[in-house]
Protein backbone atom coordinates (compact mmCIF):
# COMPACT_ATOMS: atom_id res chain seq x y z
CA UNK A 1 0.00 0.00 0.00
CA UNK A 2 1.46 3.20 -0.89
CA UNK A 3 1.89 5.87 1.79
CA UNK A 4 2.67 9.16 1.20
CA UNK A 5 4.52 11.19 3.87
CA UNK A 6 5.30 15.01 4.07
CA UNK A 7 8.12 16.98 6.10
CA UNK A 8 7.95 19.18 8.04
CA UNK A 9 4.44 19.58 9.31
CA UNK A 10 4.57 22.67 9.79
CA UNK A 11 7.48 25.64 9.04
CA UNK A 12 7.36 29.42 9.74
CA UNK A 13 9.69 31.43 8.05
CA UNK A 14 10.75 35.41 7.04
CA UNK A 15 9.67 36.58 4.11
CA UNK A 16 12.45 36.16 1.50
CA UNK A 17 14.22 32.80 2.44
CA UNK A 18 14.63 30.28 0.45
CA UNK A 19 12.99 26.58 1.71
CA UNK A 20 12.28 23.36 0.99
CA UNK A 21 9.68 20.99 1.56
CA UNK A 22 10.02 17.18 1.09
CA UNK A 23 7.83 14.71 0.12
CA UNK A 24 8.68 10.64 0.61
CA UNK A 25 7.01 7.52 -0.89
CA UNK A 26 7.28 4.08 0.49
CA UNK A 27 6.38 2.46 -3.35
CA UNK A 28 8.79 3.67 -5.84
CA UNK A 29 6.42 2.39 -8.92
CA UNK A 30 5.03 5.01 -9.25
CA UNK A 31 3.63 7.02 -12.58
CA UNK A 32 3.60 10.65 -11.59
CA UNK A 33 3.68 12.92 -8.86
CA UNK A 34 1.80 16.52 -8.16
CA UNK A 35 2.55 19.34 -6.03
CA UNK A 36 -0.62 21.08 -5.08
CA UNK A 37 -1.07 24.32 -2.47
CA UNK A 38 -4.40 24.37 -0.82
CA UNK A 39 -5.31 27.98 0.95
CA UNK A 40 -7.84 27.73 3.91
CA UNK A 41 -10.81 26.33 3.36
CA UNK A 42 -10.82 26.47 -0.56
CA UNK A 43 -9.52 23.92 -3.19
CA UNK A 44 -6.69 22.45 -4.77
CA UNK A 45 -4.44 24.17 -6.95
CA UNK A 46 -2.13 22.30 -8.99
CA UNK A 47 1.39 23.73 -8.41
CA UNK A 48 3.60 21.25 -10.56
CA UNK A 49 3.57 17.76 -12.34
CA UNK A 50 6.43 15.35 -12.66
CA UNK A 51 6.44 12.57 -14.81
CA UNK A 52 8.58 9.22 -13.84
CA UNK A 53 10.55 9.69 -16.57
CA UNK A 54 11.73 13.42 -15.48
CA UNK A 55 14.21 14.60 -12.83
CA UNK A 56 12.62 17.80 -11.83
CA UNK A 57 10.13 20.91 -13.61
CA UNK A 58 10.08 24.43 -12.85
CA UNK A 59 7.77 27.08 -12.70
CA UNK A 60 8.82 30.63 -11.51
CA UNK A 61 9.95 30.51 -8.25
CA UNK A 62 9.25 27.21 -8.12
CA UNK A 63 10.91 24.15 -8.84
CA UNK A 64 10.08 20.14 -7.89
CA UNK A 65 12.49 17.25 -8.24
CA UNK A 66 11.84 13.45 -8.03
CA UNK A 67 14.41 10.93 -7.26
CA UNK A 68 12.01 7.45 -7.71
CA UNK A 69 14.86 5.15 -6.37
CA UNK A 70 14.95 6.57 -3.34
CA UNK A 71 11.51 7.71 -3.25
CA UNK A 72 11.84 11.01 -2.57
CA UNK A 73 10.43 14.42 -4.27
CA UNK A 74 11.25 17.86 -2.82
CA UNK A 75 9.46 21.27 -3.78
CA UNK A 76 12.22 24.48 -3.35
CA UNK A 77 10.36 27.55 -3.15
CA UNK A 78 13.04 30.77 -3.91
CA UNK A 79 12.87 33.58 -2.37
CA UNK A 80 9.27 33.11 -0.34
CA UNK A 81 6.42 36.07 0.31
CA UNK A 82 3.61 36.00 2.53
CA UNK A 83 1.63 35.14 -0.76
CA UNK A 84 3.04 31.43 -0.46
CA UNK A 85 0.72 30.85 2.90
CA UNK A 86 -0.84 28.13 2.59
CA UNK A 87 -1.08 24.21 2.92
CA UNK A 88 1.45 22.45 0.65
CA UNK A 89 0.08 18.99 -0.44
CA UNK A 90 2.10 16.19 -2.63
CA UNK A 91 0.47 13.38 -4.09
CA UNK A 92 1.46 10.46 -6.09
CA UNK A 93 -0.23 8.26 -9.28
CA UNK A 94 0.39 4.80 -10.25
CA UNK A 95 -1.02 4.50 -13.22
CA UNK A 96 -2.61 1.09 -14.47
CA UNK A 97 -5.67 0.72 -13.14
CA UNK A 98 -5.84 2.70 -10.56
CA UNK A 99 -7.93 5.14 -12.31
CA UNK A 100 -8.05 8.92 -11.30
CA UNK A 101 -6.89 8.15 -7.60
CA UNK A 102 -3.51 10.44 -6.44
CA UNK A 103 -2.61 9.81 -3.04
CA UNK A 104 -2.12 12.30 -0.93
CA UNK A 105 0.47 13.28 1.67
CA UNK A 106 -0.58 15.04 5.04
CA UNK A 107 0.43 18.31 3.95
CA UNK A 108 2.85 21.07 5.17
CA UNK A 109 1.24 24.14 6.46
CA UNK A 110 3.95 27.07 5.88
CA UNK A 111 3.58 30.19 7.21
CA UNK A 112 5.38 33.13 5.50
CA UNK A 113 5.77 36.10 7.64
CA UNK A 114 6.83 40.25 6.54
CA UNK B 1 -11.25 28.31 -20.24
CA UNK B 2 -13.30 27.56 -17.15
CA UNK B 3 -12.26 25.53 -14.20
CA UNK B 4 -13.73 22.92 -12.42
CA UNK B 5 -16.97 23.50 -10.82
CA UNK B 6 -18.14 22.36 -7.53
CA UNK B 7 -21.98 23.13 -6.32
CA UNK B 8 -23.31 23.97 -3.77
CA UNK B 9 -20.14 25.39 -1.98
CA UNK B 10 -22.13 25.18 1.55
CA UNK B 11 -24.61 22.46 2.97
CA UNK B 12 -26.09 21.69 6.22
CA UNK B 13 -27.21 18.60 6.88
CA UNK B 14 -28.75 16.54 9.70
CA UNK B 15 -28.42 12.58 10.69
CA UNK B 16 -30.20 10.31 8.38
CA UNK B 17 -30.78 12.27 5.52
CA UNK B 18 -29.47 12.14 2.41
CA UNK B 19 -27.04 14.80 -0.01
CA UNK B 20 -26.35 14.86 -3.38
CA UNK B 21 -23.09 17.10 -5.09
CA UNK B 22 -22.73 18.11 -8.20
CA UNK B 23 -19.41 18.72 -10.11
CA UNK B 24 -18.62 20.09 -13.81
CA UNK B 25 -15.20 19.12 -15.28
CA UNK B 26 -12.83 21.29 -17.22
CA UNK B 27 -14.40 21.53 -20.95
CA UNK B 28 -12.83 18.20 -22.81
CA UNK B 29 -11.77 16.48 -19.35
CA UNK B 30 -13.65 13.09 -19.23
CA UNK B 31 -12.37 11.80 -15.96
CA UNK B 32 -13.66 12.85 -12.77
CA UNK B 33 -12.53 11.52 -9.57
CA UNK B 34 -13.95 12.83 -5.97
CA UNK B 35 -11.99 13.14 -2.80
CA UNK B 36 -13.30 13.58 1.16
CA UNK B 37 -11.15 15.89 2.77
CA UNK B 38 -10.96 15.51 6.82
CA UNK B 39 -8.50 17.09 9.42
CA UNK B 40 -7.90 13.74 10.94
CA UNK B 41 -7.65 11.68 7.13
CA UNK B 42 -6.80 14.11 4.70
CA UNK B 43 -7.79 13.50 1.59
CA UNK B 44 -8.88 10.06 0.57
CA UNK B 45 -10.34 8.73 -2.58
CA UNK B 46 -14.16 8.07 -3.08
CA UNK B 47 -14.08 7.01 -6.98
CA UNK B 48 -13.52 8.06 -10.41
CA UNK B 49 -15.60 7.91 -13.49
CA UNK B 50 -15.36 8.05 -17.29
CA UNK B 51 -17.26 8.26 -20.40
CA UNK B 52 -20.59 7.14 -17.53
CA UNK B 53 -18.78 3.85 -16.22
CA UNK B 54 -16.74 3.84 -12.50
CA UNK B 55 -13.54 2.55 -13.35
CA UNK B 56 -12.30 3.04 -9.66
CA UNK B 57 -13.12 3.45 -6.20
CA UNK B 58 -12.05 3.95 -2.69
CA UNK B 59 -12.20 1.96 0.57
CA UNK B 60 -15.77 3.79 1.41
CA UNK B 61 -18.92 1.95 2.29
CA UNK B 62 -22.32 1.54 -0.12
CA UNK B 63 -23.63 5.02 1.36
CA UNK B 64 -21.62 7.01 -1.22
CA UNK B 65 -22.42 6.28 -4.43
CA UNK B 66 -21.86 8.54 -8.09
CA UNK B 67 -22.72 8.83 -11.31
CA UNK B 68 -21.49 10.58 -14.45
CA UNK B 69 -23.58 11.78 -17.50
CA UNK B 70 -22.91 12.27 -20.75
CA UNK B 71 -21.45 15.77 -20.63
CA UNK B 72 -18.89 14.45 -18.11
CA UNK B 73 -20.73 16.49 -15.51
CA UNK B 74 -20.91 14.18 -12.42
CA UNK B 75 -23.03 13.89 -8.78
CA UNK B 76 -22.19 12.02 -5.79
CA UNK B 77 -24.67 10.86 -3.31
CA UNK B 78 -24.55 10.13 0.52
CA UNK B 79 -27.54 8.52 2.23
CA UNK B 80 -28.07 8.28 5.94
CA UNK B 81 -25.73 10.89 6.82
CA UNK B 82 -24.17 10.37 9.61
CA UNK B 83 -21.91 12.66 12.15
CA UNK B 84 -18.65 11.38 10.72
CA UNK B 85 -19.50 12.47 6.94
CA UNK B 86 -18.53 16.06 7.72
CA UNK B 87 -15.93 17.05 5.47
CA UNK B 88 -14.48 19.54 2.36
CA UNK B 89 -15.73 17.21 -1.19
CA UNK B 90 -13.38 17.95 -3.56
CA UNK B 91 -14.21 16.58 -7.25
CA UNK B 92 -10.73 16.69 -10.03
CA UNK B 93 -10.31 16.35 -13.57
CA UNK B 94 -8.68 15.12 -16.16
CA UNK B 95 -8.40 13.85 -19.38
CA UNK B 96 -8.26 10.29 -19.33
CA UNK B 97 -7.70 9.97 -15.25
CA UNK B 98 -4.27 7.48 -16.13
CA UNK B 99 -2.79 9.12 -13.03
CA UNK B 100 0.52 8.81 -15.14
CA UNK B 101 2.45 11.14 -17.42
CA UNK B 102 1.30 14.17 -18.16
CA UNK B 103 -2.98 13.19 -17.14
CA UNK B 104 -3.05 16.07 -14.26
CA UNK B 105 -5.86 16.39 -12.37
CA UNK B 106 -8.04 20.11 -11.71
CA UNK B 107 -9.75 20.12 -8.55
CA UNK B 108 -12.65 22.53 -7.54
CA UNK B 109 -13.34 24.46 -4.94
CA UNK B 110 -15.31 21.99 -3.17
CA UNK B 111 -18.19 21.41 -1.32
CA UNK B 112 -18.07 21.98 2.73
CA UNK B 113 -20.28 19.48 3.88
CA UNK B 114 -21.70 19.72 8.01
CA UNK B 115 -23.58 17.00 9.58
CA UNK B 116 -25.48 17.90 12.62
Amino acid sequence: KQEVTQIPAALSVPEGENLVLNCSFTDSAIYNLQWFRQDPGKGLTSLLLIQSSQREQTSGRLNASLDKSSGRSTLYIAASQPGDSATYLCAVGVGGTSYGKLTFGQGTILTVHP
Amino acid sequence: KAGVTQTPRYLIKTRGQQVTLSCSPISGHRSVSWYQQTPGQGLQFLFEYFSETQRNKGNFPGRFSGRQFSNSRSEMNVSTLELGDSALYLCASSLEGRTSGSDEQFFGPGTRLTVL
